[in-house]
């Protein structure tokens, strides 16, 4: 069965402070890796998300996630973040037919 | 498309009262998902659903049943409510390609048992 660890429950930043959420996965099979965010009051939407290819995914807003296979790691990252980003950060791992999720981590970007 | 909706938004139930929430999808998605969502536990699977009459169980379906008569409609049973159902429920829909595609949530319902 796959499993997800995310290394933060909560982290806060000032605006404009890199980000980096760490992730990682554990399955045996070929994985597909997801980040998704929850914004206050909303439900979930797709942030990127990685099949194949270019490790190195880009997603909406200025994320990007970097899939290392030999640390079975998807670390999220954003170079400059904003008040807008306030949000809680789920990473995602699908299986044969189901994904599994992360406990979250909840970001909060001060002004 | 009004993508995925659930209704309602809030319900309060009492111990031993059932209800259903409602899903619905109008992406003609062949997968369907329930979650629930506790804080700080992220989302664990209820049930899913590869098709109209298939269903199978997720991480967490004890207290649960579904049904899938139709593409669309997805619902979700709470048959003796406990106070450890008292969650945020998510509805999800995706792609045939199932899993290796993104999942599209609805706004939830926010169901609270005394």
């Amino acid at each position: 069965a796959q499993s997800v660890s995310q290394h933060n429950h909560h982290v806060i930043l000032s605006e404009a402070a890199s980000l980096e959420l760490g992730c990682n996965y554990s399955y045996g099979g070929t994985v597909n890796l997801f980040w998704y965010v929850q914004y206050p009051g909303q439900h979930l939407q797709l942030l990127l998300k990685y099949f194949s290819g270019d490790p190195l995914v880009k997603g909406i807003k200025g994320f990007e996630a970097e899939f290392i296979k030999s640390k079975f790691s998807f670390n999220l990252r954003k170079p400059s973040v904003q008040w807008s980003d306030t949000a809680e950060y789920f990473c995602a791992v699908s299986g044969y037919s189901t994904l599994t999720f992360g406990k979250g981590t909840m970001l909060l970007v001060s002004p | 498309n009004a993508g995925v909706t659930q209704t309602p938004k809030f319900r309060i139930l009492k111990i031993g009262q059932s209800m259903t929430l409602q899903c619905t999808q109008d992406m003609n998605h062949n997968y369907m998902y329930w979650y629930r969502q506790d804080p700080g536990m992220g989302l664990k699977l209820i049930y899913y659903s590869v098709g109209a009459g298939i269903t199978d169980k997720g991480e967490v379906p004890n207290g649960y049943n579904v049904s899938r008569s139709t593409t669309e409609d997805f619902p979700l049973r709470l048959e003796l409510a406990a106070p450890s159902q008292t969650s945020v429920y998510f509805c999800a829909s995706s792609p045939p390609a199932g899993t290796t595609d993104t999942q599209y949530f609805g706004p939830g319902t926010r169901l609270t048992v005394l």
